[in-house]
């Protein structure tokens, strides 16, 4: 089967730098995926890693390592609008069928 | 073009009843996926439906079931309902596999 790793709280300082990590352990890989969630609202994709390396799209990065089975999402110059719930997302080939496996969600505190 | 939109937004029902929810994708977006999401417990994987065809399924009893129809709108039934079954519903939309999912906004399901 499939399972993913990522911590379950996070607090920062407003304007700070803070990186969430997720591990995962899958067979058929195809990328990782982020997404957001605020409390109260639909989850929201953030980015997508299908090769090694740093991908970033504004404030936000996301990092992938397929030989470690790892990646990150790092966000910069945090606003407390950023206060959510982000979750790691593994996409891979199973039953005949790209699949997606989502992580139990990191909940990321943005403080003054 | 319209988001995800799903019906109702808020339900309340008893143990033992039955209760359906309802999707409709994004326009041109064949793939339908639903998920439970409870707290400390991320997005669980119900099922998959592609051109009117269930694709994938998740670990969840038969009590759960769905479908599609040719305008690619979903539906989804839990029949005898328990109360651990109390949980926001989402579901969300891709063109094709490898591809962003774009959630709903959820229904939110209690049971008493």
């Amino acid at each position: 089967g499939q399972s993913l790793e990522q911590p379950s709280e996070v607090t920062a300082v407003e304007g700070a730098i803070v990186q969430i990590n997720c591990t995962y352990q899958t067979s058929g890989f195809y990328g990782l995926s982020w997404y957001q969630q605020h409390d109260g609202g639909a989850p929201t994709f953030l980015s997508y890693n299908a090769l090694d390396g740093l991908e970033e799209t504004g404030r936000f990065s996301s990092f992938l390592s397929r030989s470690d089975s790892y990646g990150y999402l790092l966000l910069q110059e945090l606003q407390m609008k950023d206060s959510a719930s982000y979750f790691c997302a593994v996409g891979y080939s199973g039953a005949g069928s790209y699949q997606l496996t989502f992580g139990k969600g990191t909940k990321l505190s943005v403080i003054p | 073009k319209a988001g995800v939109t799903q019906t109702p937004r808020y339900l309340i029902k008893t143990r033992g009843q039955q209760v359906t929810l309802s999707c409709s994708p994004i326009s041109g977006h064949r793939s339908v996926s639903w998920y439970q999401q409870t707290p400390g417990q991320g997005l669980q994987f119900l099922f998959e439906y592609f051109s009117e065809t269930q694709r994938n399924k998740g670990n969840f009893p038969g009590r759960f079931s769905g479908r599609q129809f040719s305008n690619s709108r979903s539906e989804m039934n839990v029949s005898t309902l328990e109360l651990g079954d109390s949980a926001l519903y989402l579901c969300a939309s891709m063109r094709r596999g490898l591809d962003t999912q774009y959630f709903g906004p959820g229904t939110r399901l209690t049971v008493l």
